[in-house]
């Protein structure tokens, strides 16, 4: 099952620049994208959101970016620090499900570089 | 800030035992999931629930897997006969909407089935 797909296992950046992590996906009912974070031994926590009637969504330092006709979506992190060192997980939801149910990608692990 | 929280945190079975997790979900929450993580691969979707009965389940939720909500508060996962690759993070999650709505996930119990 390869439907969502986050093709970097991993990034590093320097703290202060821009982080910017990649997810694609292939069915094209999913109408609603999430970015989780995850740290080891804890459950993933939710970051930011974007319907697909958007192309833009954000929130604070995280920006999230949908583009529909290439299937792609991006997190961006600006500026980056430390404390964001964490596995992201990209996920989606599809218009034809009785609920809430999430699609995951693999997850990249970030590290920010003091 | 609500929470979903999750017992035990980590849970060791012999083969062939049944485990039951338990889950408290954010009390105002009507929709329940079960997701897992074997280790190195992606969160998969097991079940959701809504209104006390399965809404969805996935091709991996078969007969030896139930859920059920016995009270107000908990929702738990029955593994009726746990098997070598049943071991992973199991982590619950509840969503107040059926749709485009984030999901709020426990902390995960960790089962290794040995």
């Amino acid at each position: 099952d390869q439907q969502v797909k986050q093709n970097s296992p991993s990034l590093s950046v320097q703290e202060g620049r821009i982080s910017i992590l990649n997810c694609d996906y292939t069915n094209s009912m999913f109408d609603y994208f999430l970015w989780y974070k995850k740290y080891p031994a804890e459950g993933p926590t939710f970051l930011i959101s974007i319907s697909s009637i958007k192309d833009k969504n954000e929130d604070g330092r995280f920006t999230v970016f949908l583009n529909k006709s290439a299937k792609h979506l991006s997190l961006h992190i600006v500026p980056s620090q430390p404390g964001d060192s964490a596995v992201y997980f990209c996920a989606a939801s599809a218009r034809d499900t009785s609920g809430s149910r999430l699609t995951f990608g693999e997850g990249t692990q970030l590290t920010v570089n003091p | 800030e609500p929470e979903v929280t999750q017992t035990p945190s980590h849970q060791v079975t012999q083969m062939g035992q049944e485990v039951i997790l338990r889950c408290v979900p954010i009390s105002n929450h009507l929709y329940f999931y079960w997701y897992r993580q074997i280790l190195g691969q992606k969160v998969e979707f097991l079940v959701s629930f809504y209104n006390n009965e399965i809404s969805e389940k996935s091709e991996i939720f078969d007969d030896q897997f139930s859920v059920e909500r016995p009270d107000g508060s908990n929702f738990t996962l029955k593994i009726r006969s746990t098997k070598l690759e049943d071991s992973a993070m199991y982590f619950c999650a509840s969503t107040p909407f059926r749709r485009n709505t984030e999901a709020f996930f426990g902390q995960g119990t960790r089962l290794t089935v040995v």
